[in-house]
């Protein structure tokens, strides 16, 4: 099995321009997750999808994030417009069902830096 | 509110020697917890869980860890550390009322002396 798989591995970008990050989730999972890690914030959930659909997007910051998942097989998060306090490195992960029990399968990340 | 708590945010240890990292959480009930392993560059893997039973649990890569109700304490071990074990460990733990939300400590990163 690959794995998550995450695309870009790394993205840079100016203030204001948007940005898309990209998630191919195990096969077979059917919950997904993106986290966002920082040195100030540690690890935060934005946003967890189920079977497809979006269950808990209390996470995310603010109205320029959103994330889309329209197949179990791929996921996005997209940035408009993208600002420096974005910058951190953003994590896929996903699970083979629901629940505490199955453990979480993360991707290697995107590191996005907003200059 | 929940949290998890890791005091050491790094701790350097000679190849060979045992490791311990401390993890402390707040919880009213018994609590799920895990500890994730994230290598340089890398994404989160887990290394072992704890939802009831057997106190003392054993995980990937020769770890293990203890629950310790009385000291609200998940304690990750290892008796002979390798280089390549030079990373950064999270303890976790299962958000009350949630089936799917963590709570995260910040991290303890390992370095390994040669």
């Amino acid at each position: 099995d690959a794995g998550v798989i995450q695309s870009p591995r790394h993205e840079v970008t100016e203030m204001g321009q948007e940005v898309t990050l990209r998630c191919k989730p195990i096969s077979g999972h059917n919950s997904l997750f993106w986290y966002r890690q920082t040195m100030m914030r540690g690890l935060e959930l934005l946003i967890y999808f189920n079977n497809n659909v979006p269950i808990d997007d209390s996470g995310m910051p603010e109205d320029r994030f959103s994330a889309k998942m329209p197949n179990a097989s791929f996921s996005t998060l997209k940035i408009q417009p993208s600002e420096p306090r974005d910058s951190a490195v953003y994590f896929c992960a996903s699970s083979s069902q629901q629940g505490l029990g199955s453990p979480l399968h993360f991707g290697n990340g995107t590191r996005l830096t907003v200059t | 509110a929940q949290s998890v708590t890791q005091p050491d945010i790094h701790i350097t240890v000679s190849e060979g020697a045992s490791l311990e990292l401390r993890c402390n959480y707040s919880y009213g009930a018994t609590p799920y917890l895990f500890w994730y392993v994230q290598s340089p560059g890398q994404g989160l893997q887990l290394l072992l869980k704890y939802f009831s039973g057997d106190t003392l649990v054993q995980g990937i890569k020769g770890f293990e860890a203890e629950f310790k109700r009385s000291q609200s304490s998940f304690n990750l071990r290892k008796p002979s550390v390798h280089w390549s074990d030079a990373a950064e460990y999270f303890c976790a733990v299962g958000a009350r009322g949630s089936n799917y939300q963590l709570i995260w400590g910040a991290g303890t990163k390992l370095i390994i002396k040669p």
